[in-house]
């Protein structure tokens, strides 16, 4: 079985401080992960991928897979970066290739 | 085009009603996703079409009934629906299948249910 977790439904920053949204992961192979975000109005989408080691609107993840998390930062929050975040886990479950979310984290900025 | 488009936006349908949701795609994508979203929950995957044959059914139960009448459609078929079955419904798409585990998932902005 593959699963997320994010343990903060809710974080609240102040414009400018470091962000670092946690996301814990259990998978018993080798996993790829995700960040996806909703902002407002908008439709869920893809921030970053692990596999890419990029960097999106200021956004890294690294995956540590000693500790299974893949947690995502930021150095200084942007007003604009308040949306909800999804961290996600793409395993083989059950014969398949299949997506899993976590709950999500609602990241307010606060001006 | 890339964009993953839901019609309708929003539903209210009593339980006896019969009623579809529909997605389309024109990115050539060949794998089609529905995704149930409760409030406060995660997208919950329902069914996956691969190649417009059905890959993936998460033990969804039958009052749902997904249709792939070709590679850029998809529909969902809604029947004899509890209320507890309202939820935002979510579809998706991504080149491949096979792909997905490197690959991005494109989401609709989803149709919103409401079961009276």
């Amino acid at each position: 079985a593959q699963r997320v977790t994010q343990p903060e439904k809710l974080l609240s920053v102040f414009k400018g401080a470091p962000v670092e949204l946690k996301c814990n992961y259990s998978y018993s192979g080798s996993p790829e992960l995700f960040w996806y975000v909703q902002y407002s109005r908008q439709r869920l989408q893809l921030l970053l991928r692990h596999i890419s080691r990029e960097s999106i609107k200021g956004f890294t993840a690294d995956l540590n897979k000693g500790e299974t998390s893949f947690h995502l930062k930021k150095p200084f929050a942007q007003e604009e970066d308040s949306a909800m975040y999804y961290c996600a886990l793409s395993g083989h479950s059950g014969g398949y290739q299949k997506v899993t979310f976590g709950i999500g984290t609602k990241l307010q900025v606060i001006p | 085009d890339t964009e993953v488009t839901q019609t309708p936006k929003h539903l209210v349908m009593g339980m006896t009603n019969k009623k579809s949701l529909k997605c389309e795609q024109h990115m050539g994508h060949r794998a089609m996703y529905w995704y149930k979203q409760k409030a406060k929950k995660p997208p919950e995957l329902m069914f996956v079409y691969s190649y417009e044959k059905l890959s993936i059914n998460e033990s969804v139960p039958s009052r749902f009934s997904p249709e792939c009448p070709n590679s850029s459609l998809l529909n969902l078929h809604l029947h004899a629906l509890q209320p507890e079955d309202s939820a935002l419904y979510l579809c998706a798409s991504s080149q491949e299948l096979a792909i997905l585990r490197t690959g991005e998932l494109f989401f609709g902005e989803g149709s919103r249910l409401t079961v009276l």
